[in-house]
């Protein structure tokens, strides 16, 4: 149980394009979720906390017009990078926490992206 | 904001053991978890601590130290596919997971 799925794995787009990934709670109901971005051979920075119905909350320095996230179901969260641009390229990880266990949360298998 | 901190690298032989020390201050504490990391994946939950102690499971063992600030993970008769990015990471008062930056482990045969 708790498997978590991210569409697509991988993705290149052109500068100034947008590109939207999806995150989804398959066996279980995510009250939340979380965005990720990992740099190589960084670790993983919490971009924003999504949870079903409301606004998401935006780490400090993330931007939230350019990281556009909707939480619209208990089982889907989406991240749009928009106008995205080469430092923009990143792995994003999200990840789903229900409402059964507070602390764990499981986590999707990633999307890279890749601008040029 | 969250202070995490772990080695860098390790390296060690097939067969032997490696302990990985992570150390920490955050607002608050309500648990430290391990993760693995195979370059280009997501993490993949190894294990939790959230009471002093050492917790076993298999190969692995995490161990906690909340008054020290610090926990440890070690890697028992290693194996080639341990070679692999570790996580500690420590949910605190906010409940959100903040990551140390990650200690690769490199088995040798």
């Amino acid at each position: 149980g708790a498997v978590v799925s991210q569409h697509p794995s991988w993705v290149i787009c052109k500068s100034g394009t947008s590109v939207k990934i999806e995150c989804r709670s398959l066996d279980f109901q995510a009250t939340t979720m979380f965005w990720y971005r990992q740099f190589p051979k960084q670790s993983l920075m919490l971009m924003a906390t999504s949870n079903e119905g409301s606004k998401a909350t935006y780490e400090q320095g993330v931007e939230k017009d350019k990281f556009l996230i909707n939480h619209a179901s208990l089982t889907l969260s989406t991240l749009t990078v928009t106008s995205a641009h080469p430092e923009d390229s990143s792995f994003y990880i999200c990840s789903a926490r229900g409402d059964r266990d507070f602390y764990e949360q499981y986590f999707g298998p990633g999307t890279r992206l890749t601008v040029t | 904001g969250q202070n995490i901190d772990q080695p860098t690298e390790m390296t060690a032989t097939e067969g032997a053991i490696v302990q990985i020390n992570c150390t920490y201050q955050t607002s608050g504490f309500n648990g430290l978890f391990w993760y693995q990391q195979h370059a280009g994946e997501a993490p993949t939950f190894l294990s939790y601590n959230v009471l002093d102690g050492l917790e076993e499971k298999g190969r692995f063992s995490s161990f906690l130290s909340r008054s020290k600030g610090y926990s440890y993970l070690l890697l028992k008769e290693l194996q080639m596919k341990d070679s692999a990015s570790y996580l500690c990471a420590v949910i605190a008062d906010d409940y959100k997971l903040s990551f140390g930056a990650g200690t690769t482990v490199t088995v040798r045969a």
